[in-house]
């Protein structure tokens, strides 16, 4: 069972680059969301969809595109990579929106130089 | 503004002790408090969950107390073990709505 897959695992960028973290799951969820984890900070909410086609904003979105084209692929965008983008992004999916278990991915840490 | 509120931000326990982490809300709204549990390179995993209508739910060594009065619920793990340590992480849903909100994590390390 694979679950939620991130891609790549690493990605060092310098400022200015741009680049798509990869997720998809097999699990058929229809919610899926992406959050930042910093030192001290916990999990941010970046966007989110509850199904294809639909995505909204979470609490840090600025400098980030998604789009969600397909139920399993949800894909996020860096536009033009800041230091302060520096950080581990972790993608989720669930099967609800409300009091379902959220299953994460690895994770893809970002380092922006 | 932080809508869950976590601490400590990092305990140490002896094996075999109690670790407790507390967590605060405000929002009355809140109607589901999950806690998440995450080891180092992996992504968070659900450990325990309660809805506000139960003061306690217990899973093995895994206990949630809520005090729905107070906007206040505690993780505890009795006998703690070295496998235990992680970062644990509170949170807070809401019906009418579609996030989950954590709160900033505890670094639990188990002594052996």
């Amino acid at each position: 069972n694979a679950g939620v897959t991130q891609t790549p695992k690493f990605q060092v960028l310098k400022t200015g680059q741009s680049m798509t973290l990869q997720c998809a799951q097999d699990m058929n969820h229809e919610y899926m969301s992406w959050y930042r984890q910093d030192p001290g900070m916990g999990l941010r909410l970046i966007h989110y969809s509850v199904g294809a086609g639909i995505t909204d904003q979470g609490e840090v979105p600025n400098g980030y595109n998604v789009s969600r084209s397909t139920t399993e692929d949800f894909p996020l965008r860096l536009l033009s990579a800041a230091p302060s983008q520096t950080s581990v992004y972790f993608c989720a999916s669930r099967r609800e929106v409300f009091g379902a278990e959220a299953f994460f991915g690895q994770g893809t840490r970002l380092t922006v130089v | 503004q932080q809508q869950v509120k976590q601490s400590p931000q990092s305990l140490i326990v002896q094996k075999g002790g109690i670790s407790i982490i507390n967590c605060a809300y405000e929002n009355t709204a809140f109607d589901y408090f999950p806690w998440y549990q995450q080891f180092p390179g992996k992504g968070p995993a659900l450990l325990i969950a309660i809805r506000p209508d139960v003061s306690e739910k217990k899973e093995g060594r895994f206990t949630i107390s809520f005090n729905k009065s107070a906007k206040q619920f505690s993780l505890h793990i009795m006998d703690s073990q070295p496998g235990d340590s992680a970062t644990y992480f509170c949170a807070a849903e809401m019906n009418r709505d579609d996030k989950i909100i954590f709160g900033k994590g505890t670094r639990l390390h188990i002594l052996p």
